[in-house]
């Protein structure tokens, strides 16, 4: 079970805005700015879209933002296009053991 | 750009190690950390380890501890990952992944470039 908690599932339709959730708590997401986000499309390695809350890395579009209140991280896709559909990950550093953990996972859809 | 060249498919028995290998090509291979994630078929992003090459320091997830070995051999710019006591549940494919650090030796935290990825398949 991830300790990082993300929704199994969140869908949308082309152009509308969609938003994906990671609780985790004061010895991770919540205590430091070192959460990232990752796009994996079936077969294919994870893909960097978000680090250290909501930079994005050159080359990610601007559809891709990030960012954290207490606990809970959030990834916002906007302008939903059919190549979003794919897997998200997030990811934090964890106090706990000075290591890195990842959340379960979100499936999105487009519609 | 630096890219991530990682061995080929791997068929294991159950009780025997596996080495996956993570070539760096194109940066300075002692300018960054490699971490090791796992994917088991049709399930989530696991973070099994990683490895500063400059300093040779190794930190593992407490799952892994004791069955995993991160080692690195900066004269080839090879990253290896050693996992003993295979187990059907040790079927997955396996990751790395670069931690750029770009304050220096200090981790950022982040994975900004990644391998293909290594089938690692434990059957009887």
């Amino acid at each position: 079970q991830s300790v990082l908690t993300q929704p199994a599932s969140v869908s949308g339709s082309p152009g509308q805005s969609i938003i994906i959730s990671c609780i985790g708590t004061s010895s991770d997401v919540g205590g430091y700015n070192h959460v990232s986000w990752y796009q994996q499309h079936p077969g294919k390695a994870p893909k960097l879209l978000i680090y250290d809350v909501s930079n994005r890395p050159s080359g990610i579009s601007d559809r891709f933002s990030g960012s954290k209140s207490g606990n809970t991280a959030s990834l916002t896709i906007s302008g939903l296009q059919a190549e979003d559909e794919a897997d998200y990950y997030c990811n934090s550093y964890t106090i706990t053991s000075s290591l890195e953990i990842f959340g379960g996972g979100t499936k999105v859809t487009v519609l | 750009q630096v890219q991530l060249v990682q061995s080929g498919a791997e068929v294991k028995k159950p009780g025997s190690s596996v080495k996956v290998s993570c070539k760096a090509s194109g940066g300075t291979f002692n300018n960054y950390a490699i971490i090791w994630v796992r994917q088991a078929p049709g399930q989530g992003l696991e973070w099994m380890g990683r490895i500063t090459p400059m300093l040779s320091i190794a930190n593992y997830a407490q799952k892994f501890q004791g069955r995993v070995t991160i080692t690195a051999d900066p004269s080839t710019n090879t990253v290896y990952m050693d996992l003993t006591t295979l187990r059907s549940e040790d079927t997955a494919v396996y990751y790395c992944a670069r931690d750029p650090c770009s304050r220096g030796l200090l981790l950022d935290h982040y994975m900004d470039i990644w391998g293909r990825g290594t089938t690692v398949t434990v059957s009887s």
